[in-house]
C-alpha cells in the first residue's frame, strides 16, 4: 500500500518557469513532510520541509504548500534553472516521543529545465 | 561538518556470494538508516538504530540480509547470499530528531 503518491512522474519546463511537483498522503499520523532533491549517482539531498501547523514555508526559490484537510502537499520552484534538473521526492513521517519515524517516499519526479 | 560516509561507492558480485556495505554517520547523530533505493523508486526502509538498539528491522529480509551498529556509531549491513533482485542502491541515513541526512549509497550489481 502506498502512504504516498507523488504526481507528475516527470517534469519539462523552461528555465525561469515555475515547475510544481504534487503529494497526496493517506496517514493523518504524519506530522513531517520534507522533500528531498537527488542528482544521479548521488544520495537524497534534504532541501526543505514542513510540519502541518503551518500552511506554506519558503526557502529562496523553494516554496512547499501544505493542505491538512486534503492531505496534499506540494512543492514548487521560482525562477527554475537548469541546475535544478534533478529528481525530487516527498516523504512524509511521525514523530515517536522524540525519535523520528521512518520516512515514506514517493517515487519521484525527474524535472528538467530547459535553457 | 562531514557527511554520512558509505563504503564501497560500487560493488558486482555474483549471485549467491555475500556482500557487506558500510555506513560512518555524521558525528553526533544518534539515529542510523539503511534504504534501499530501487531503480527509478524512492527509498525503502530496510532497518532504523537508535544508538546501538535496531528499533525498526521490520522490513529487512532476516533470512539474507544483517545490519550492526557496534558502540553505536558505525554500522554494517550484509547480504548473504545476494540474488539477482538484490541489485538496487543501498543508502545510509543519519539524523537527529527530524531531519534525516543521506550519504551517496553503494551501487549494488549482482549478476
Amino acid at each position: 500500500q502506498q502512504q504516498v503518491k507523488q504526481s507528475p512522474q516527470s517534469l519539462i519546463v523552461q528555465k525561469g518557469g515555475i515547475p510544481i511537483i504534487n503529494c497526496a498522503y493517506e496517514n493523518t499520523a504524519f506530522d513531517y513532510f520534507p522533500w528531498y532533491q537527488q542528482f544521479p549517482g548521488k544520495g537524497p539531498a534534504l532541501l526543505i520541509a514542513i510540519r502541518p501547523d503551518v500552511s506554506e514555508k519558503k526557502e529562496g526559490r523553494f516554496t512547499i504548500s501544505f493542505n491538512k484537510s486534503a492531505k496534499q502537499f506540494s512543492l514548487h520552484i521560482m525562477d527554475s534553472q537548469p541546475g535544478d534538473s534533478a529528481t525530487y521526492f516527498c516523504a512524509a513521517s511521525k514523530d515517536y516521543g522524540g525519535s523520528q519515524g521512518n520516512l515514506i517516499f514517493g517515487k519521484g519526479t525527474k524535472l528538467s529545465v530547459k535553457p | 561538518e562531514a557527511g554520512v560516509v558509505q563504503s564501497p561507492r560500487y560493488k558486482i558480485i555474483e549471485k549467491k556470494q555475500p556482500v557487506a556495505f558500510w555506513c560512518n554517520p555524521i558525528s553526533g547523530h544518534n539515529t542510523l538508516y539503511w534504504y534501499r533505493q530501487n531503480l527509478g523508486q524512492g527509498p525503502e526502509l530496510l532497518i532504523r538504530y537508535e544508538n546501538e538498539e535496531a528499533v525498526d528491522d521490520s522490513q529487512l529480509p532476516k533470512d539474507r540480509f544483517s545490519a550492526e551498529r557496534l558502540k553505536g556509531v558505525d554500522s554494517t549491513l550484509k547480504i548473504q547470499p545476494a540474488e539477482l533482485g538484490d541489485s538496487a542502491v543501498y543508502l545510509c541515513a543519519s539524523g537527529q530528531r527530524y531531519e534525516q541526512y543521506f550519504g551517496p549509497g553503494t551501487r549494488l550489481t549482482v549478476t
